[in-house]
């Protein structure tokens, strides 16, 4: 089965710094990674995705995650983050049922605060 | 547009109730996803639609049902839940559920408390 973990609860920034959200894969195969956010109380919203090509992904509002084959690394970053982008974000590895059905195997989470 | 929508945005219901949550997506999309999402936790797969063909997550309680109406719906009844399902669920849509490179694209959410 394929899976993703992310190592720290909790990433603390100033706004202007850049961020590092960290997440690392297993799989078998190619791996298929996605970023989303999820703000208080609301549904997941997609950032970006990694399917096959050039390792660095840019997305949505200003972020981009790089892919790391040797490190089996998925890394989240933005040059300067800003008060708003205080959320959790999830990493999440593309995975199939018996069935053939996708699922996307969601890590833990990382709560970001930015600091004003 | 990427918007999928869901109803109610919360519903508290007894153990004995009968109830259900309503998805909605105009995208164009042939498949569809009900996740339950607990609190500080990731999403958790329950159940999938690809071109009105139901996948079932095996881990999840019969008193959860899925329903398709056609590819721009899905419902998920709810009959004598316990109060260990209170919890955000989360309807998605993607384009056809097939190969890896299929985005999800994620609701709000219906905020389920369970009495």
């Amino acid at each position: 089965a394929q899976s993703v973990a992310q190592p720290e609860d909790q990433v603390n920034v100033a706004e202007g710094n850049p961020l590092t959200v960290k997440c690392t894969y297993s799989v078998s195969g190619n791996p298929y990674l996605f970023w989303y956010v999820q703000y208080p109380n609301r549904g997941l919203q997609f950032l970006l995705k990694y399917i096959t090509g050039d390792n660095l992904v840019k997305g949505s509002y200003g972020f981009e995650a790089e892919f790391n084959k040797s490190q089996t690394s998925f890394h989240l970053k933005k040059p300067s983050a800003l008060v708003s982008d205080s959320a959790l974000y999830f990493c999440a590895v593309r995975d199939m049922w018996k069935d053939g059905a996708n699922n996307l195997f969601f890590g833990t989470g990382t709560r970001l605060t930015v600091i004003p | 547009d990427t918007e999928v929508t869901q109803t109610p945005k919360h519903l508290v219901m007894g153990m004995t109730n009968k109830k259900s949550l309503k998805c909605e997506q105009h995208m164009g999309h042939r498949a569809m996803y009900w996740y339950k999402q607990k609190a500080k936790k990731p999403p958790e797969l329950m159940f999938v639609y690809s071109y009105e063909k139901l996948s079932i997550n095996e881990s999840v309680p019969s008193r959860f049902s899925p329903e398709c109406p056609n590819s721009s719906l899905l419902n998920l009844h709810l009959h004598a839940l316990q109060p260990e399902d209170s919890a955000l669920y989360l309807c998605a849509s993607s384009q056809d559920g097939l190969g890896g490179a299929d985005t999800q694209y994620f609701g709000p959410g219906t905020r389920l408390t369970v009495l």
